[in-house]
């Protein structure tokens, strides 16, 4: 079946811009997470959802950032006046619920280069 | 101390050789532990995970938990090209936040022909 789906893949943007970033998790996934990759800082995480609510949105840096999903489904993932350290990957994830492992399946993350 | 340490490498190996990939963590009441392996330019793909202490093994791969010392091992036996990736460990919380993996910084792994 189809993984995760990001879009797009790669965001050119200049500061003080609005971007979107889409998330489409793998059919049936309940949960959904968004992490940040920055070179040599690993992956941090942002958000979880579990159908539509976020009861973790706890690394969210800013109130420039938030995140939505709708229909239990697709996620978007907004920046509002993107900065500089905002450029980073953008990874999505989902994972069925109810495992105790909790194994977590990526999207190939959405590059996101602020000018 | 952060929860998850991981050397960042480089680790620059010739095809055929061992390799070995380390991680320690802080919290004792960890009980899963999981590899990802991230390709260039893609996304983490899960490797493996292991519960709780001891060695699982999947054909050429070997993950290995200490929880004695708090350390988590992959082993690549036969190292192949196709092998050269960032490795990252990652581990759930336990009990009600297991939705949250803390990961490693990654180890970027090449293989040389």
């Amino acid at each position: 079946g189809a993984g995760v789906s990001q879009s797009p893949s790669n965001k050119v943007t200049e500061k003080g811009k609005d971007v979107e970033l889409r998330c489409d998790p793998i059919s049936g996934h309940t949960a959904l997470y968004w992490y940040r990759q920055s070179l040599g800082q690993g992956l941090e995480f942002l958000i979880y959802f579990q159908g539509n609510s976020a009861p973790d949105k706890s690394g969210l840096p800013s109130d420039r950032f938030s995140a939505e999903r709708t229909g239990g489904s697709v996620s978007t993932l907004t920046i509002q006046r993107t900065q500089q350290e905002d450029s980073a990957v953008y990874l999505c994830a989902s994972s069925p619920s109810g495992t105790v492992e909790n194994i977590q399946y990526f999207g190939a993350g959405t590059r996101l280069s602020v000018l | 101390q952060k929860e998850v340490e991981q050397d960042p490498g480089p680790l620059s190996v010739p095809e055929g050789a061992i390799v070995s990939l380390n991680c320690t963590y802080s919290n004792s009441a960890f009980q899963y532990f999981m590899w990802y392996r991230q390709y260039s330019r893609k996304g983490p793909e899960l490797l493996m995970y292991t519960y709780s202490s001891g060695n699982k093994e999947d054909g050429r791969f070997t993950a290995q938990v200490d929880k004695s010392s708090k350390y988590i091992s992959l082993f690549i036996r036969d190292s192949q090209p196709s092998d050269s990736a960032t490795y990252l460990c990652a581990i759930p919380n336990s009990g009600g936040s297991n939705y949250k993996l803390t990961f490693g910084k990654g180890t970027l792994l090449t293989v040389n022909p």
